[in-house]
């Protein structure tokens, strides 16, 4: 069984950092591209960053962009966030969710699991 | 980035009803458009996707429909484990963008 699970997150002042983290067990982890999605209070989920099955390539969304940073440990199963210079708009539950491609007419991808999330408070 | 909007926001239904979904997208997506369910505390889990293709182990009652802008998810009798918020995701242009979100509460 595919499991995710998050931890790290917590109440962090605004100018912060934080490091969350993601351990996955059930599935061979370096085949699988990763992404980190958060969601804020009220509001629906957003795309944050992800990773490339080997690590070479990370892409972000522009308002996270040079403050938070994606990586994975392949040797240890393990996905990480870098959150630098923390701003109270970042509050959100943080998931991190296994990206699948399946190709029909073209490559459709979607996040086929995802774990409970970890809460990040970013709050003086 | 492609916006996507999902309406109603909320809405209160009965075990037995059928409900309907709707997520509209910025520009043409084609079929690139996934839909999940969310349990408060729990992971969120993938429905459909590809617009219409239910994932293993889904419920036949649940169903997608949908090209290009306009895409619906419908259930066909409301069941009580289905009392969730759902959300829709589009896969055609990076970065992926989500609606936000549909929370379906009991009448």
């Amino acid at each position: 069984e595919v499991q995710l699970v998050e931890s790290g997150g917590g109440l962090v002042q605004p100018g912060g950092s934080l490091r969350l983290s993601c351990s996955a067990s059930g599935f061979t982890f370096s085949l699988y591209w990763m992404s980190w999605v958060r969601q804020a209070p009220g509001k629906g989920p957003e795309w944050v960053a992800n990773i490339k099955k080997d690590g070479t390539v990370q892409s972000y969304v522009d308002s996270v962009k040079g403050r938070f940073t994606i990586s994975r440990d392949n040797a240890k199963n393990s996905l990480y966030l870098q959150l630098d210079s923390l701003r109270a708009e970042d509050t959100a539950v943080y998931y991190c969710a296994r990206e699948y491609s399946e190709f029909w007419s073209g490559y459709y991808n979607y996040f086929d699991s995802w774990g409970q999330g970890t809460p990040v408070t970013v709050s003086s | 980035d492609i916006q996507m909007t999902q309406y109603p926001s909320s809405l209160s239904a009965s075990v037995g009803d059928r409900v309907t979904i709707t997520c509209r997208a910025s520009q043409s997506i084609t079929t690139y458009l996934n839909w999940y369910q969310h349990k408060p505390g729990k992971a969120p889990k993938l429905l459909i996707s590809a617009a219409s293709s239910l994932k293993r182990g889904v419920p036949s009652r649940f169903s997608g429909s949908g090209y290009g802008t306009d895409f619906t998810l419908t259930i066909s009798s409301l069941q009580p484990e289905d009392f969730a918020s759902y959300f829709c995701q589009q896969s055609s242009n990076m970065p992926p963008t989500f609606g936000q979100g549909t929370k379906v509460d009991i009448k």
